[in-house]
């Protein structure tokens, strides 16, 4: 499986945007970036996901480098709400679909 | 549409008892994953499941078993309950394209004594 390295944590201030890195440098040509969250005491949660292209939802923004060895997720306005493990992941095709999750990046927001 | 339902939400087993796990979802989704996660740690996928029928190993598969006989249902099951196996369980599922997200439970907590 296709590995993404993030940092382990980061701290932001309520109300700043937020920018959350992830690199995949062996990343393949048909993997898929994908982001998901997991707040306290709950299951992760998808978040967003591309391929090539920037992507935009109403949670956030991904933007993806030209190469796509490594990925953006962008908060645009942060919340205590968003306070969580994010996870950046390779989803693969073609037998590979299954989500291998790493160690992720606690985001801590302060108020 | 209630999305992953899984039950119970929490269980309280002795040290070699079995039990399963159950995980039921009604969005018509191919894939089905179990993860467990231990405190402070990450996700570990456990096995998944590519459609009806077709199931395979995961990261940590030792002492579990699967088995997928409807589209709507991946139950989980625990041979015999070992300590180690205590923590958060959490059943996924998701469209077959690489580009569809997961959607997960909220997780069984299980704790073996």
């Amino acid at each position: 499986d296709a590995k993404t390295t993030q940092p382990n944590s980061m701290e932001s201030n309520e109300e700043e945007p937020v920018h959350l890195p992830c690199n995949h440098s062996t990343i393949s040509g048909t993997d898929y970036i994908h982001w998901y969250r997991q707040l306290p005491s709950q299951g992760p949660e998808y978040v967003i996901h591309g391929l090539t292209s920037n992507v935009n939802n109403r949670m956030a923004s991904l933007a993806i480098a030209e190469d796509r060895k490594s990925s953006t997720l962008i908060l645009h306005r942060a919340t205590l709400r968003d306070a969580a493990v994010y996870y950046c992941i390779l989803r693969g095709q073609g037998g590979s679909e299954k989500l291998v999750f790493g160690k992720g990046t606690k985001l801590t927001v302060n108020p | 549409n209630a999305g992953v339902t899984q039950t119970p939400k929490f269980q309280v087993l002795k040290t070699g008892q079995s039990m399963t796990l159950q995980c039921a979802q009604d969005m018509n989704h191919e894939y089905m994953s179990w993860y467990r996660q231990d405190p402070g740690m990450g996700l570990r996928l456990i096995h998944y499941s590519v459609g009806a029928g077709i199931t395979d190993q995961g990261e940590v598969p030792n002492g579990y078993n699967v088995s997928r006989s409807t589209t709507e249902d991946f139950p989980l099951r625990l041979l015999s309950a070992a300590p180690s196996q205590t923590s958060v369980y959490f059943c996924a599922s998701s469209y077959s394209r690489a580009g569809g997200g997961y959607t997960f439970g909220s997780g069984t907590r299980l704790t073996v004594v």
